[in-house]
């Protein structure tokens, strides 16, 4: 069965901070991984997505994630993190074309 | 590219009445659509897979005589929630399979709050 397990409900970092958001996945096969964003009574915005080849992936917004197979992780990171991004952030896997299997999402407060 | 949109983006209606909430892909064909519904603070539980020219497919509890879908076309899916009651009140939201073959990636709509009362 594929699962995904977002261990943080709320993190808070100051603006200007670097940021990570922990994302484990349980897939039987080869996994699809997805990061999403959503802001408040908005739909789900595609941040970043990792299919194969190279383990670091490049997103929207200045994130990156760095999918770890021995880890079974895809943590999403930000250098610098600005206000604008508070919002909640969903990891998700899937296989191609199927639904979405939806981490719990994990809350981001900007504090100034 | 790949937008996909939903209307209305909010709704009220009273108890015992019907709503329709469109789904539309607007620069891609999307031949598989999901809806999902999603609680305050709550991930998403995904309803049904709805696939142009067939039957959707539920999920386990789903009651698929209240929550009938429509896929007509490759491009507009519809969610008509039947009798609604204040129990269905909630956050409605779809998206289009769509990409490359072999990428394919879920875009999702900017979602429908319902409010029956």
């Amino acid at each position: 069965a594929q699962s995904v397990t977002q261990p943080d409900i709320h993190i808070t970092v100051s603006e200007g901070a670097s940021l990570e958001l922990r994302c484990n996945y349980s897939y039987g096969a080869t996994p699809y991984l997805f990061w999403y964003v959503q802001s408040p009574g908005q739909g789900l915005q595609l941040l970043l997505k990792y299919f194969s080849g190279d383990t670091l992936v490049q997103g929207i917004k200045g994130f990156e994630a760095e999918f770890k197979r021995s880890q079974s992780s895809f943590n999403l990171r930000k250098p610098s993190v600005h206000w604008s991004d508070a919002a909640e952030y969903f990891c998700a896997v899937g296989p191609l074309g199927y639904a979405l299997n939806f981490g719990k999402g994990t809350s981001l407060l900007v504090t100034p | 590219g790949a937008v996909v949109s939903q209307h209305p983006s909010r709704v009220i209606c009273k108890s015992g009445t019907s709503v329709k909430i469109e789904c539309r892909s607007l620069d891609f064909q999307a031949t598989t659509m999901f809806w999902y519904r999603q609680f305050p603070k709550k991930s998403l539980m995904l309803m049904a897979t709805s696939n142009e020219g067939s039957k959707a497919t539920y999920e386990q509890g789903v009651e698929k005589d209240k929550f009938l879908i429509n896929h007509a076309s490759l491009t507009l899916s519809t969610l008509t929630v039947t009798s609604a009651h204040p129990e269905d009140s909630s956050f409605y939201i779809c998206s289009a399979s769509g990409g490359v073959i072999g990428e394919e990636t879920q875009y999702f709509g900017p979602g429908t709050r319902l409010l029956v009362l």
